[in-house]
């Protein structure tokens, strides 16, 4: 059964760091590229970034390009996302998904992991 | 960026009862659209891609059309279990974009 489980969200002040994990079971992680996806209290899905399996290929969203890295440790089964220079319209509810082999629909969502930036 | 605009916000309807959600692009997207059903507590569940594609797993009861701007997903035979909210998302081109929701309520 595929698992993703998201980890290490919280409260952080505007400006502070935060750094996001997605620990992936029940398929071959090292095959599949993955994503980040938030949604905002009371707002749609927002698609963050994207990293390709080998890590050669990766894409931000413009609202978060040079702030946030996406990254993935292979050997650990795990996808990250650091955060840096928090504003407060990023909180949300933050989600990994895999993408599928063939295209970029995302065939397995975790449950998500809340991140509040307020003072 | 691909806007993704969908219809109705909200609908209610009973088991039983067929529905239809729209979802139109704001650019030709080929075919390049998935539909998501999200309820709470769970993760969201991929059921249809590539415009009409069921996902393994998903009921016959869904549908999905379309290509290129306009596309539909219709429920046949509404069951307790498909009251959740549906979101379409374009993958042609980045940054993929979502549609805003679509709530199907009980009536």
């Amino acid at each position: 059964e595929v698992q993703l489980v998201e980890s290490g969200g919280g409260l952080v002040q505007p400006g502070r760091s935060l750094k996001l994990s997605c620990v992936a079971s029940g398929f071959t992680f090292s095959n599949y590229g993955m994503n980040w996806i938030r949604q905002a209290p009371g707002k749609g899905l927002e698609w963050v970034a994207y990293i390709s399996s080998g890590s050669s290929y990766i894409y931000y969203a413009e609202t978060v390009k040079g702030r946030f890295t996406i990254s993935r440790d292979n050997a650990k089964n795990t996808l990250y996302l650091q955060m840096t220079s928090l504003r407060s319209e990023d909180t949300a509810l933050y989600y990994c998904a895999r993408r599928s082999r063939r295209f970029s629909f995302f065939d397995y969502w975790g449950q998500g992991v809340m991140v509040t930036v307020s003072s | 960026d691909v806007q993704m605009t969908q219809s109705p916000s909200y609908l209610a309807a009973s088991p039983g009862e067929s529905v239809s959600i729209s979802c139109k692009a704001s650019k030709s997207i080929s075919n390049n659209l998935a539909w998501y059903q999200e309820k709470p507590g769970k993760a969201n569940k991929l059921l249809i891609h590539s415009g009409s594609t069921l996902q393994s797993g998903t009921p016959s009861r869904f549908s999905g059309s379309g290509s290129g701007t306009d596309f539909t997903l219709t429920i046949r035979s509404l069951e307790f279990e498909d009251f959740a909210v549906y979101y379409c998302q374009q993958y042609n081109e980045y940054p993929y974009t979502f549609g805003a929701g679509t709530k199907l309520e009980l009536k």
